[in-house]
């Protein structure tokens, strides 16, 4: 089992649309959460940290769900520019901080 | 406008060449960290230095190896390039204390023949 789970998609939106993903991991020492965001042929760039009490930064929210060991970022009113793959990436306090990448969520809106 | 310089977009070896990936960010950063990323596979960690001269192993060490001799620059070296190597390279680093922010140079894509 890997130890950070993504589905892969891609999923297609529509403009002005509500999408979320999912990201499952599967250590229960994992201590800190983000997700990143890669556009086509660039390099990741961090999105945003995912907090406990979960947080929000305008169109996107992140939250954590230690019980059951996932998070999940919903972007409300998409954007053409929103599209992208989005990687969930998660640090483990076993494994010395290091950061465990997801394979990424391909995300497409459309006009 | 802070920045992690990869030295070379595309390159193309042969088998058996040496090959050396070249990595500089100029934000003062600690840590520094080579990874790649192939399809279906995502971001692996190859190699991670969190100070000058030292250097731990990743997830999938096996055929690489690195250099950071300067605070600012982290090499990767492929000793004798094979052709299951050809992928994307992805140079990062952070602040100590702030693992979890990366940032990336654009990567190199090497494609061994």
């Amino acid at each position: 089992r890997k130890e950070v789970e993504q589905d892969p998609g891609p999923f297609n939106v529509p403009e002005g649309a509500t999408v979320a993903f999912n990201c499952t991991y599967s250590n229960s020492a994992s201590q800190s959460f983000f997700w990143y965001r890669q556009d086509c042929r660039k390099e990741p760039k961090l999105l945003m940290s995912v907090y406990s009490s979960g947080n929000e930064d305008g169109r996107f929210t992140a939250q954590l769900n230690r019980a059951s060991q996932y998070i999940s970022l919903l972007i409300r009113d998409s954007k053409l520019s929103d599209s992208a793959t989005y990687l969930c990436v998660v640090t483990s306090y076993n494994q010395g901080g290091k950061l465990i990448f997801g394979q990424g969520t391909e995300l497409s809106v459309k006009p | 406008d802070v920045k992690v310089t990869q030295s070379s977009r595309y390159l193309v070896k042969r088998t058996g060449e040496k090959v050396f990936l070249e990595c500089v960010q100029d934000m003062d950063h600690e840590n520094m960290f080579w990874y790649r990323q192939d399809p279906g596979l995502g971001l692996r960690l190859i190699y991670f230095s969190y100070d000058v001269k030292m250097k731990e192993k990743g997830d999938i060490p096996e055929g690489y190896s690195v250099s950071r001799e300067k605070k600012e620059r982290f090499s990767l070296i492929l000793e004798s390039a094979s052709t299951n190597q050809t992928s994307m390279y992805l140079c990062a680093s952070s602040f100590t204390g702030r693992t979890g922010e990366l940032f990336f140079g654009e990567g190199s894509r090497l494609t061994v023949l």
